[in-house]
């Protein structure tokens, strides 16, 4: 079975832009989180979503929205880009709620 | 606020002895815990989990210990070898879908 994907892996923009970031899921699970990992603040919960869903939601601001799409697959966007939102966004599915969770490589998002 | 801590960055231990991490959370609601590895340039991969209802769960080398009166889990690796050396992130949650909590991660090294 494909492990979980994301795209791109590295991506560098300015102050102000936004971006995208892309994760297919493992086939048939139905639940999907993001996280963003910066050195010494280990893995912040972004939100996750499960059939289309978004059913939690972390402590981050506005500029940061996602959305989930029939097939489960993914998307994060993150929009007037802070040097501060560099970081490592993770993404992670599992087939049901309330289980271990399988992380794809990451997006290294680098604003310049 | 972080929920869940992991106050040792780092940790070294020759090979064949046992390693010990340590984790620790404020949230009497929690009642999910798991470690993972984390090797560099790839995401967490899922090592082992224990719901509160225990006290101990066993996989191999792997045992994790929960001492709920005290919020606090360990992670015992016995023996150690070379491969483990890895940052490892303890995680919680509170049956809330998949929102979990994130420690910082302690960086073991087993050293041959």
């Amino acid at each position: 079975k494909a492990g979980v994907t994301q795209t791109p892996r590295y991506l560098i923009k300015t102050r102000g832009q936004q971006v995208t970031l892309s994760c297919s899921p493992i086939s048939g699970h139905r639940s999907v989180s993001w996280y963003q990992q910066t050195p010494g603040q280990g893995l912040q919960f972004l939100f996750e979503y499960f059939s289309e869903t978004q059913r939690n939601k972390g402590n981050f601001p506005g500029r940061f929205s996602g959305r989930q799409f029939s097939n489960s697959r993914s998307e994060m966007n993150v929009s007037t880009l802070e040097l501060g939102d560099s970081a490592l966004y993770l993404c992670a599915s599992s087939p049901l709620s309330y289980n271990e969770q399988f992380f794809g490589p990451g997006t290294r998002l680098t604003v310049l | 606020d972080q929920q869940v801590k992991q106050n040792s960055p780092s940790l070294s231990v020759q090979e064949g002895r046992i390693s010990i991490l340590n984790c620790d959370y404020t949230n009497s609601m929690f009642d999910y815990f798991l470690w993972y590895k984390k090797y560099p340039a790839e995401g967490p991969t899922f090592l082992i989990s224990i719901s509160s209802i225990k006290d101990k769960n066993e996989d191999g080398r792997f045992t994790v210990f929960l001492n709920k009166s005290a919020k606090h889990l360990s992670l015992h690796i016995v023996p150690s070898q070379p491969g483990d050396s890895a940052v490892y992130f303890c995680a919680a949650s509170a049956n809330t879908g998949n929102q979990f909590y994130f420690g910082t991660g302690t960086s073991l090294t087993v050293i041959p």
